[in-house]
């Protein structure tokens, strides 16, 4: 079982629609949970940083962790085509950070 | 302030041959990363250094080379390119082993070989 699983989607939704992005993990013992948002032919850039459970919220975007049920979520509200790339859910702790695959959100006007 | 800066940004080898992919960080760093990203792929970490002159293979260290003698450059080395080695590079750096302030990218050098 790989230890963080993120649907790759494509995920489509229109402009000022509410996203959902979810990724599971394995590891109990993970302390940090991250959100990189990935631009076409750009580095990955860190979006929401979140330590243990709970949820953090900066702006628009809502990140979301649920220890009991390994979950990690993303919300996004009033989606803009600014928006639309990839992002990448990472758990860290003790070691390196393990990255999922990346879901493709593209938000049309 | 630069950050982590690659070069080149793009370049495309005939197989056999080598070249070296650059990595510099100014943030005083001492964790650095190598990844290559596949399309659907997610990213995958070739290599890795906790510090100068300490350096220590990922998932797919086949192929590539690496060395670290300051804390500012972390450069990546590829002998004899294989068509396998088609791919975006990022280098990474970090102040904390577990990723606890995050990882800082590079904007990647996007690799051909034909």
């Amino acid at each position: 079982q790989k230890e963080v699983e993120q649907d790759p989607g494509p995920l489509s939704v229109p402009e000022g629609a509410i996203v959902s992005l979810n990724c599971t993990y394995s590891n109990s013992a993970f302390q940090y949970f991250m959100w990189y948002r990935q631009y076409s032919r750009k580095g990955p850039e860190l979006l929401m940083y979140t330590y243990s459970s709970g949820n953090k919220e900066d702006g628009r975007f809502t990140a979301q962790v649920d220890k009991s049920s390994k979950y990690i979520s993303l919300f996004i509200r009033d989606s803009q085509p600014s928006d639309s790339a990839t992002y990448l859910c990472a758990r860290g702790g003790s070691e390196k950070l393990v990255f999922g695959k990346g879901t493709k959100l593209t938000v049309n006007p | 302030n630069a950050g982590v800066t690659q070069t080149p940004k793009f370049r495309i080898l005939k197989i056999g041959q080598s070249m070296t992919l650059q990595c510099t960080q100014d943030m005083n760093h001492n964790y650095m990363y190598w990844y290559r990203q596949d399309p659907g792929m997610g990213l995958k970490l070739i290599y890795y250094s906790v510090g100068a002159g300490i350096t220590d293979k990922g998932e797919v260290p086949n192929g590539y080379n690496v060395s670290r003698s300051t804390t500012e450059d972390f450069p990546l080395r590829l002998e004899l390119a294989a068509p396998s080695q088609t791919s975006v590079y990022f280098c990474a750096s970090s102040y904390s082993k577990g990723g606890g302030y995050g990882y800082t990218f590079g904007s990647g050098t996007r690799l051909t070989v034909v």
